[in-house]
């Protein structure tokens, strides 16, 4: 149990375009998701935290313009990276958790390259 | 910024038990908390969480100090599979709840 899946695993795109990452809970209903950000041979740092049904909270330093999440459903969160931009290029994990104060499982990562 | 602190790397021989410590002196009384472990390039896996009491699972065991300022994730018998980043997190409340925040975890290497 406690499956979460990511999609797409990899991606690559041209600088200014847009791209998004989904991230979903399969096998229970995820409140509140998380992403996070990893850069090589680096911790995950934390990007924001969203809450089904409500605007997400971004983390300090983290643009909310330019990075759009979306939790509409309780198995569903997309992460929009706008404009992306080479220093975009990261791998970007999502995590998911039945409550706010459940246990968080995450997904497999996604690794965006922008050319 | 994370609350707990890990030796930044450690050494095990395959077969035998991995102690990994941590230390999380100002924890609170209601935080638990949680091991994850990082193999290269794959998201975070989930190993155990607690809160006072020891616990133990299938993949291992967490043993926390009476005044639960430390405690010690214990790998039973540690395989090659289980070189990885192991993390020791205490939750921390933000604006939007509980989040989970990361420090530089401890890069266990494992060798035959």
């Amino acid at each position: 149990g406690a499956v979460v899946s990511q999609h797409p695993s990899r991606v690559i795109c041209k600088s200014g375009t847009s791209v998004k990452i989904e991230c979903r809970s399969l096998d229970f209903q995820a409140t509140t998701m998380f992403w996070y950000r990893q850069f090589p041979k680096q911790s995950l740092m934390l990007m924001a935290t969203s809450n089904e049904g409500s605007k997400a909270t971004y983390e300090q330093g983290v643009e909310k313009d330019k990075f759009l999440i979306n939790h509409a459903s309780l198995t569903l969160s997309t992460l929009t990276v706008t404009s992306a931009h080479p220093e975009d290029s990261s791998f970007y994990i999502c995590s998911a958790a039945q409550g706010a104060s459940e246990t968080q499982y995450f997904g497999p990562g996604t690794r965006l390259l922008v050319l | 910024d994370a609350k707990t602190t890990q030796p930044p790397s450690m050494d095990c021989a395959e077969g035998r038990a991995a102690n990994l410590p941590c230390n999380h002196s100002t924890i609170s009384g209601n935080e638990y908390v949680y091991w994850y472990r990082q193999i290269h390039s794959q998201g975070p896996q989930y190993i155990i969480h607690g809160l006072k009491n020891n616990e133990t699972n299938e993949m291992a065991s967490l043993i926390i100090t009476e005044d639960r300022k430390s405690s010690t994730l214990i790998l039973p018998h540690a395989t090659l599979r289980d070189t990885a980043v192991y993390y020791c997190i205490v939750r921390v409340v933000g604006t939007g709840g509980f989040k989970t925040i990361f420090g530089a975890g401890t890069r266990l290497f494992v060798k035959a």
